[in-house]
């Protein structure tokens, strides 16, 4: 009955891979968010989309692409990874714009 | 950039209340002060959020001051699965691309036995 479910929770790969990082959502929600908590605990948006169309866009690298399939699901995406994208990802939804955000477990992706 | 300034760190004893402090002095209109945490190694929780009135729910009361420039989260009996970082957050109230949230530092809270 989890409600923003990610997998993996741990994601360990090299330096110039690509990978996907998956999120979804049982709370029947229309926004949806990516932030990114780097070393020092910092905790930042990165994407949000709202029924399926992106509303938010922060200054993150084109190499992270977010693909939201339908509501309940958004996904991240990551091309050629560096090392400073070790962080810890979290997927977060919320009803609509204005209500509360519901964070996921994160997933703790390190680089090699 | 947070618009808010939080102590860094605070404690309290198990059973007592905790009181957490927040200064926004910058806040506008239509924003609202929301509470989040995050306990060790976990996603960010929900606590509760106002515009002007004070609010409480089931986990925390919110103090919000009549010029809406700090506020007070209270934890009534904090106990050991309080310890966690408290973050206080201004939000944007007209949704959209204003419905991200900025975290801070955040307060260190620490329950002691």
């Amino acid at each position: 009955d989890t409600a923003v479910s990610q997998t993996p929770k741990y994601l360990v790969t090299q330096m110039g891979n690509d990978k996907s990082i998956k999120c979804e959502q049982n709370l029947g929600h229309d926004t949806m968010y990516w932030y990114k908590q780097d070393s020092k605990k910092f905790l930042k948006i990165m994407f949000s989309y709202n029924n399926k169309e992106l509303i938010i866009n922060e200054t993150v690298p084109n190499r992270f692409s977010p693909k939201s399939p339908d509501k309940a699901h958004l996904n991240l995406h990551i091309n050629s990874l560096e090392l400073g994208d070790s962080a810890v990802y979290f997927c977060a939804s919320s009803q609509n714009t204005n209500q509360p955000q519901h964070f996921g477990d994160g997933t703790r992706l390190s680089i090699l | 950039d947070a618009k808010t300034t939080q102590p860094p760190s605070m404690d309290c004893a198990e059973g007592r209340a905790a009181n957490l402090p927040c200064n926004h002095s910058t806040i506008s209109g239509n924003e609202y002060v929301y509470w989040y945490r995050q306990i060790h190694s976990q996603g960010p929780q929900y606590i509760i959020h106002g515009l002007k009135n004070n609010e409480t729910n089931e986990m925390a009361s919110l103090i919000i001051t009549e010029d809406r420039k700090s506020s007070t989260l209270i934890l009534p009996h904090a106990t050991l699965r309080d310890t966690a970082v408290y973050y206080c957050i201004v939000k944007g109230g007209l949704g959209g691309a204003n419905s991200k949230l900025t975290f801070g530092k955040g307060i260190t809270l620490s329950v002691r036995p």
